[in-house]
């Protein structure tokens, strides 16, 4: 079946780049999410790319996906400690006729001032 | 006013106890859904629903029942609960393209906290 998996925490300093990254299993993934989690909320979607795609973009954000490897990455530039959160990855993929999303286990991402 | 609202936010019961957990949005999406959050373990899915009429187990269901009562409304009961149904419950929706093509973007509650004593 489906498994998508993240390291569970992350720390790093203010104004550093962080990186987060996720494997998955599923090679027929369609779309690739990257959700973010703040205390209190339920997620938000950050981004998200299409899996014929190898990069994208947006703002302080850049998400790379390797289909060979099945790893999806999230780079924060800039990391600011309003980026303290949980951030989930997750994937989109055919089954049984409609596409189910499957989430990771979410890292925890601390931002030390 | 927030598109996906969950009622309670936080509930304290007891082992037995009968539970319903609510979801309202005005998002207009016809598909709607319940997870669970548990430390390290992500979410999981319990139920989903595409429309009114299509209700669907999702990979932890056992325990669990829904109710669609209509486009806007998806609730999630726990018929007696236990304390290992102490979680972080999300409800969820999406909605599919013009085209019938979906980002399958999902937009979250605020969630309701369960306690089961």
């Amino acid at each position: 079946g489906e498994d998508v998996e993240q390291s569970l925490f992350l720390s790093v300093r203010e104004g550093d780049s962080s990186v987060i990254n996720c494997t998955y299993t599923d090679s027929s993934s369609t779309y690739l999410y990257w959700y973010k989690q703040e205390p209190g909320a339920g997620l938000q979607l950050l981004t998200y790319i299409f899996s014929n795609m190898d990069m994208k973009q947006d703002q302080r954000l850049t998400v790379l996906l390797n289909k060979k490897d099945k790893h999806l990455s999230l780079r924060i530039a800039d990391t600011q400690t309003g980026d303290s959160a949980i951030y989930f990855c997750a994937e989109a993929a055919s089954s049984g006729g409609y596409q189910k999303v499957t989430f990771g286990t979410g890292t925890k991402l601390q931002v030390i001032p | 006013d927030a598109d996906v609202t969950q009622t309670p936010r936080n509930r304290i019961t007891k082992t037995g106890k009968r539970i319903m957990l609510e979801c309202s949005q005005t998002k207009g999406h016809d598909r709607m859904y319940w997870y669970r959050q548990d430390p390290g373990l992500g979410l999981r899915l319990i139920y989903y629903s595409f429309d009114v009429k299509d209700i669907n187990k999702g990979e932890i269901s056992d325990g669990y029942s829904v109710s669609r009562q209509a486009q806007a409304k998806f609730s999630l009961s726990l018929e007696s609960a236990i304390p290992n149904q102490t979680a972080l419950y999300f409800c969820a929706t999406s909605d599919i393209g013009g085209l019938g093509v979906s980002t399958d973007t999902q937009y979250f509650g605020p969630g309701t906290r369960l306690t089961v004593l």
